[in-house]
């Protein structure tokens, strides 16, 4: 069974970091794409960053170019998201998610909560 | 980028009756290597993350029940509940995966009436 956990999320002030980490299981993990995307409270979804199965290549939304850098681990089948500068607008549960070979998200995690606030 | 614009924002719709939701792209989503469609179709329960229901603007995902279709092609797309059940009450969102960034509509909120 397919599962991705999100972790390292919590209560940050405006220009601190974080480092979310999603562990995934019951897939080969190196096989696939892997992405980020975030939802504000109450709000809809905005795809953050991708990254190919290798780590060489990866995207990135405008508005978090240059703060938060995107990585995976494919012998801990792990993927992280280095998040810098952080700023109120980045408050959102952060989903990581399956890229299916058709480029959609085929499995989500449950789910970690980043809170900007001082 | 990509702008996907949903309609309505939130519509209710009684049991059994069909439910449409529209989307539309900003700039054709048609991939002219494989004539298919880059359109996606999620549905988020309260509390949960999303999940995938149709991909490439028709094809259900494995496991998603029949009374979920989509349809349209180029920049207008539709998904369609035939027979709206209460399990049903989410909010939906269209996807892009033509070019990054991957864009979402900003999603359409159905409810029982």
């Amino acid at each position: 069974e397919v599962e991705l956990v999100e972790s390292g999320g919590g209560l940050v002030q405006p220009g601190g970091s974080l480092r979310l980490s999603c562990a995934a299981s019951g897939f080969s993990f190196s096989t696939y794409w892997m992405t980020w995307v975030r939802q504000a409270p109450g709000k809809g979804l905005e795809w953050v960053a991708n990254i190919r199965q290798d780590g060489n290549e990866k995207k990135y939304v405008d508005s978090v170019k240059g703060r938060f850098t995107i990585s995976r681990d494919n012998a801990q089948n792990s993927l992280y998201l280095q998040l810098n500068s952080l700023i109120a607008a980045d408050t959102a549960i952060y989903y990581c998610a399956r890229t299916s070979s058709i480029t959609c998200y085929d499995y989500w995690g449950q789910g970690t909560l980043v809170t900007v606030s001082s | 980028d990509i702008v996907m614009t949903q309609s309505p924002d939130s519509l209710a719709v009684s049991l059994g009756e069909r439910a449409t939701i529209n989307c539309k792209s900003s700039q054709s989503v048609l991939y002219s290597s494989n004539n298919k469609n880059q359109l996606a179709w999620y549905q988020q329960r309260p509390g949960q993350p999303p999940k995938l229901l149709i991909y490439w603007a028709s094809t259900r995902q494995s496991g998603v029940p029949d009374r979920f279709s989509g349809s349209g092609s180029g920049t207008d797309f539709t998904l369609t509940i035939s027979s709206l059940q209460a399990e049903d009450v989410a909010v939906y969102y269209c996807q892009q995966y033509y070019s990054a960034p991957y864009t979402f509509g900003q999603g359409t909120k159905l409810d029982i009436k």
